[in-house]
């Protein structure tokens, strides 16, 4: 069964400045998705990004971006120029290429500081 | 397009009595799956229909049920509640079947409390 561990129960960044969330996950399959998603207060799970793991070539969307390792299982999310609306709980999820269903971390609650 | 809705947003019940939720998908939406969000858990896969029939599930007792009509909306059943039932229900809707990437949204959520 695959598993996936976010070690950083909770961050703080600077508002304007830049932080790194960490997810490991453990998997056999070699073809599969990664997601990273934002949980605000409101409830509202919103995708932040996805990388396919046969792509080598990291995924960006505007500030968020993302540095997977494929071979140490390894798929950390970075937040450049962080915003008071960053701050929610993200959950790293997998998902099998075939399939629906989403494994996910524990989270990280992620605080900004204005 | 309208979003994920689930009904209802809260809803309080006490042990022993069954509770049903409903999600109704994005417009076109074939798919629908079911999370449980709790502290201590975190977020748990309950289980995915698609078309009408359930195509996954997830590690949950059978008191934990589901079922989806020929309009895509599905709704949950919990029988015999227990307190560790207390959590935010989730469900996500997707386009297409398996195979190929196609996006999961999330609806609000049911903030269910078993007293």
């Amino acid at each position: 069964a695959q598993t996936v561990t976010q070690s950083q129960p909770e961050m703080s960044v600077q508002e304007a400045e830049t932080v790194t969330l960490s997810c490991t996950y453990d998997t056999s399959e070699s073809d599969y998705y990664l997601f990273w998603y934002k949980q605000p207060p409101s409830r509202q799970m919103i995708l932040v990004i996805r990388q396919e793991a046969y792509k080598q070539q990291n995924a960006t969307e505007n500030r968020f971006s993302v540095n997977f390792q494929k071979a140490a299982k390894s798929f950390s999310l970075k937040i450049s120029d962080s915003q008071l609306g960053d701050a929610a709980m993200y959950f790293c999820a997998y998902r099998d290429w075939a399939g629906n269903m989403l494994t996910f971390g524990g989270g990280t609650r992620l605080m900004v500081k204005p | 397009k309208a979003g994920v809705t689930q009904t209802p947003r809260y809803l309080i019940k006490t042990r022993g009595q069954q509770v049903t939720l409903s999600c109704s998908p994005i417009s076109g939406h074939r798919s629908v799956s079911w999370y449980q969000q709790t502290p201590g858990q975190g977020l748990q896969f309950l289980f995915e229909y698609f078309s009408e029939t359930q195509r996954n599930k997830g590690n949950f007792p059978g008191r934990f049920s589901g079922r989806q009509f020929s309009n895509s909306r599905s709704e949950m059943n919990v029988s015999t509640l227990e307190l560790g039932d207390s959590a935010l229900y989730l469900c996500a809707s997707s386009s297409q079947g398996v195979g190929s990437y196609n996006e999961q949204f999330f609806g609000p959520g049911t903030r269910l409390t078993v007293l």
